[in-house]
């Protein structure tokens, strides 16, 4: 099946620094999705983009499809910007059973 | 509608006992989907409905689990016998079955086996 690599693993931060997380998936996909999952166990929905560029606020996401990539910035991190955040896609074979990578746990410290 | 609605919140159960989780999905979304987070894990999916209808399920849904989604509303999710490794994060999703199908999650319900 399609593999998800999420990097880096982990991401230490001082306040008001900038980041990129990378998502990368070994196949064509459908739909790919950034989530944020925050303290409590919930995914919060970041971004719906199976090509292109979006942004919202201090976010943004590009995911070059061909080249089977998708980046996440966060400008200017804030410490409740902390949490994990997963890339999850959708492979060809539709019904959206959703294949997350492994995360990337940010801490953005005061 | 706020969302995906998933009861209870944290459930703790002896092994050997059996336990049912709840899902209510956003209410125009026909499609229902179950996932399991483990410790350090991303989510894995196990299984999903159309409407009422389950039409996959994963490998890792052994037949101690069942689920049902009667009328094509609300899910359960059962769980019999539990053991200690079925300790985890149960996620439910919704999602409309279309061009655009984006998932929206409840807020799951943690699960601890002792």
């Amino acid at each position: 099946g399609i593999q998800v690599e999420q990097s880096p693993p982990d991401l230490i931060l001082q306040e008001g620094a900038n980041s990129t997380l990378r998502c990368n998936f070994s196949d064509s996909v459908n739909n790919l999705q950034w989530f944020h999952q925050n303290p409590w166990g919930q995914l919060i929905n970041l971004f719906y983009i199976p090509s292109g560029t979006k942004q919202n606020g201090r976010l943004s996401a590009t995911t070059v499809a061909t080249e089977r990539y998708s980046l996440l910035y966060i400008s200017s991190s804030q410490t409740t910007d902390s949490g994990v955040y997963f890339c999850a896609v959708d492979p060809p074979q539709g019904a959206q059973k959703l294949v997350f990578g492994q995360g990337t746990r940010l801490t953005i410290n005061p | 509608d706020t969302g995906v609605s998933q009861d209870p919140r944290h459930k703790i159960t002896k092994r050997g006992q059996n336990v049912t989780f709840r899902c209510d999905p956003i209410s125009e979304h026909n499609r229902l989907y179950w996932y399991r987070q483990t410790l350090g894990q991303g989510p894995e999916f196990l299984t999903y409905f159309q409407n009422e209808a389950q039409l996959e399920k994963s490998r890792l849904l052994s037949d101690r689990f069942s689920a049902e989604r009667p009328k094509g509303s609300f899910s359960t999710l059962e769980i019999q016998r539990t053991e200690q490794g079925d300790s985890a994060m149960y996620l439910c999703a919704s999602s409309i079955q279309g061009r655009i199908t984006e998932a929206f999650f409840g807020q799951g319900t943690r699960l601890t086996v002792v």
